[in-house]
């Protein structure tokens, strides 16, 4: 079935250090790929989108890239700030199976500043 | 505009009692998915409500079920709970036509003892 990976955390950046969150996915087809944020104590929102390959997905100054050669849509953003810190997931809605959300374990972000 | 609603915020519980949760979709959503996110993971998903049937049903047993109300708002049901049912449990609303755009609530902190 469909599934998505994403690099394991904790990821540990001081202020306005590059940061790239990796993510590949496995999916029949061409899925959508999203970027979601969840802030400590809240829900997740919805961070960014794709939903054809070579689409780039942006919000807030991240960006993402949906790469069907490599199968990836890493999450990236070129200055981290102290309000970035939260937990990231990946996640995808497949062609086929209906219009299920499957989402990666996620990666926390700690930022120093 | 209020957004996607959910109670209770938090409820304990013990092995082998049932319990409702309970969701308010974002004004003018008519589609609620819920998903189950156990600590440190991704979630995952649970079933999907739309026109008051269920429509999508992830792999989850039985003894969880749902329920969708003419006003679109949602229940999700679980029997007989054991203790690998705690976790936080999420409400998301979208617009039929609009699946990748998911509204998320801040979820019910669901612990079995």
């Amino acid at each position: 079935g469909d599934s998505v990976t994403q690099m394991e955390g904790p990821v540990t950046l001081s202020e306005e250090a590059f940061l790239t969150i990796n993510c590949t996915y496995t999916a029949t087809g061409y899925p959508s790929l999203f970027w979601y944020v969840q802030y400590p104590g809240e829900g997740l929102q919805l961070l960014l989108k794709a939903t054809k390959a070579d689409d780039k997905g942006s919000n807030k100054g991240f960006e993402a890239t949906y790469r069907k050669e490599t199968t990836s849509f890493h999450l990236e953003k070129g200055s981290v700030q102290v309000s970035d810190s939260a937990v990231y997931f990946c996640a995808l809605i497949g062609r086929t199976g209906g219009f299920k959300t499957i989402f990666g374990a996620g990666t926390r972000l700690f930022v120093k500043a | 505009d209020a957004g996607v609603t959910q109670s209770p915020t938090h409820l304990i519980k013990t092995r082998g009692q049932q319990v409702t949760l309970r969701c308010s979709p974002k004004s003018g959503h008519d589609t609620v998915s819920w998903y189950q996110q156990a600590l440190g993971q991704g979630p995952q998903f649970i079933f999907q409500y739309y026109e008051e049937e269920e429509r999508q049903r992830g792999n989850f047993p039985d003894r969880f079920s749902g329920h969708q109300f003419p006003n679109y708002s949602s229940e999700l049901n679980v029997n007989a709970l054991l203790l690998g049912d705690s976790a936080l449990y999420l409400c998301a609303s979208s617009l039929r036509g609009q699946l990748y755009e998911q509204y998320f609530g801040p979820g019910t902190r669901l612990t079995v003892t």
